[in-house]
């Protein structure tokens, strides 16, 4: 099983902040990895597929970068509404797997 | 527009079976490419992958689960059925279904709102 695993586990930061998650492979998933979003009480939302490509509808303020074993996700400057848990998820091998989650609050 | 949605029991006993069906529209199983699957999440805790059903009817289960989940799906009424034997209080959590495109195994664009199944004697 490929573990994901996420770092920071919590990322406090102000409106207007870059943010800089990072997703880290226990082995090679090359660019098969993507990044969530879930807001409290709702299900996670695409943000990221394939480490690079933006979903539809994604804010060009969201961007992925990575491959192999090493993955971040940049939100170049935070508006209110990305205050969030963000997962990423590997796709190369079964099973599935997440990472455990990036807390990000407002400071 | 895609839509998926999950139904079933609220609250089990241990040892019982939980079934949960999602049903879906605005896509077919059928088509190349499309699967859905079951994820679920603990209160408080991470994503957890449980199952996935492909364009085939080829089906995929977290290897920790395989002898107590089993998938089913019906193109005629759009529904994935996952059931789940002789469950624990650890099986609380919100089961997700999701829509992955592009193959299996597959990224999820589009997921159902949930619904929180509580394991409690």
């Amino acid at each position: 099983e490929i573990v994901l695993t996420q770092s920071p586990v919590t990322l406090s930061l102000s409106p207007g902040e870059r943010a800089t998650l990072s997703c880290r492979a226990s082995q090679g998933v090359g660019s098969s990895l993507a990044w969530y979003q879930q807001k409290p009480g709702q299900a996670p939302s695409l943000l990221i597929y394939d480490a690079s490509h933006r979903a539809t509808g994604i804010p060009g303020r969201f961007s992925g970068s990575g491959s192999g074993t090493d993955f971040t996700l940049t939100i170049s400057s935070l508006e209110p509404e990305d205050f969030a848990v963000y997962y990423c998820q590997q796709r190369t091998n079964w099973p599935i797997t997440f990472g455990q989650g990036t807390r990000l609050e407002i400071k | 527009q895609v839509t998926l949605r999950e139904s079933g029991p609220a609250l089990l006993k241990p040892t019982q079976t939980l079934t949960l069906t999602c049903t879906f529209s605005g896509f077919s199983l059928s088509t190349s490419g499309i699967c859905v699957s079951w994820i679920r999440q603990p209160p408080g805790k991470a994503l957890e992958w449980l199952a996935l059903i492909d364009w085939d009817y080829d089906k995929h289960y977290r290897t920790s689960l395989k002898t107590r989940v089993t998938l089913s799906g019906d193109t005629s009424k759009n529904q994935v059925v996952l059931t789940l034997t002789n469950v624990d209080p650890l099986d609380t959590a919100t089961y997700y279904c999701a829509r992955a495109r592009g193959g299996a195994p597959g990224h999820f664009d589009y997921w159902g709102q949930g619904i929180l199944v509580t394991v409690s004697s």
